[in-house]
């Protein structure tokens, strides 16, 4: 049983839609990440948010819109994407304990959500 | 540019004997490496991680081990048991302190217990 739980687990959408990606913890948490792995290729860190700011934003394109409204949820919010979009999105999150300076806790990651662009 | 590289995307091995998964990195800026295990249709799981200032962590059956001149960590399982059967990922990542941690990732091994 995953304490991070991703929705949908699987989603189809054209070219021109709008949909959403969600990511809800349970670990009391405070870093929540969005991660892309498309065939063939490793896991691509995507964004960070710590303490509900966001501090990475790994060059990803504009059409993939992330918010964090409180450190238990992320979304994903997806416009106009391309079929290489196309891929298995994951949301991990960890504790990161700021007066220590270091994050070197574990991530935990959701099940993902498999993403299809028709 | 690939930083962190799983040169064996496959591996075999029998029930009960020891399974040796091997990882690269190339950065030698990273300070903290993790394992994960991965079956399909699932996400990820934390396996074992070791700080850049240990050469050895423990955890059941599960070791890591970490060769900082070579660049070089490994993870061993002994007993191999058939639950193990999945793909498992290296990750690395720097000293973070300003933000939280940003984990590279390695291509992935599948590893195949044999009855």
């Amino acid at each position: 049983e995953t304490g991070v739980t991703q929705t949908p687990r699987h989603l189809v959408m054209g070219m021109t839609n709008k949909k959403s990606l969600k990511c809800e913890q349970h670990l009391g948490h405070n870093a929540m990440y969005w991660y892309k792995q498309s065939a063939k290729k490793p896991l691509e860190l995507m964004f960070v948010y710590n303490f509900k700011e966001q501090t990475e934003n790994n060059s990803v394109p504009s059409r993939f819109s992330p918010e964090c409204p409180n450190s238990s949820h992320l979304f994903l919010h997806l416009h106009t994407l391309q079929p290489e979009d196309s891929a298995l999105y994951l949301c991990a999150s960890s504790q990161f304990y700021r007066d220590r300076g270091l994050s070197n806790q574990p991530q935990h990651f959701g099940d993902g959500t498999r993403l299809s662009i028709l | 540019d690939q930083q962190v590289k799983q040169n064996s995307p496959s591996l075999s091995v029998q029930e009960g004997r020891i399974s040796i998964l091997n990882c690269d990195y190339t950065n030698s800026m990273f300070d903290y490496f993790l394992w994960y295990k991965k079956y399909p249709a699932e996400g990820p799981t934390f396996l074992i991680s070791i700080s850049s200032i240990k050469d050895k962590n423990e955890d059941g059956r599960f070791t890591v081990f970490l060769n900082k001149s070579a660049k070089h960590l490994s993870l061993h399982i002994v007993p191999s048991q058939p639950g193990d059967s999945a793909v498992y990922f290296c990750a690395a990542s720097n000293r973070v302190y300003q933000g939280a941690q940003k984990l590279v990732f390695g291509q992935g091994t599948r590893l195949t217990i044999n009855p």
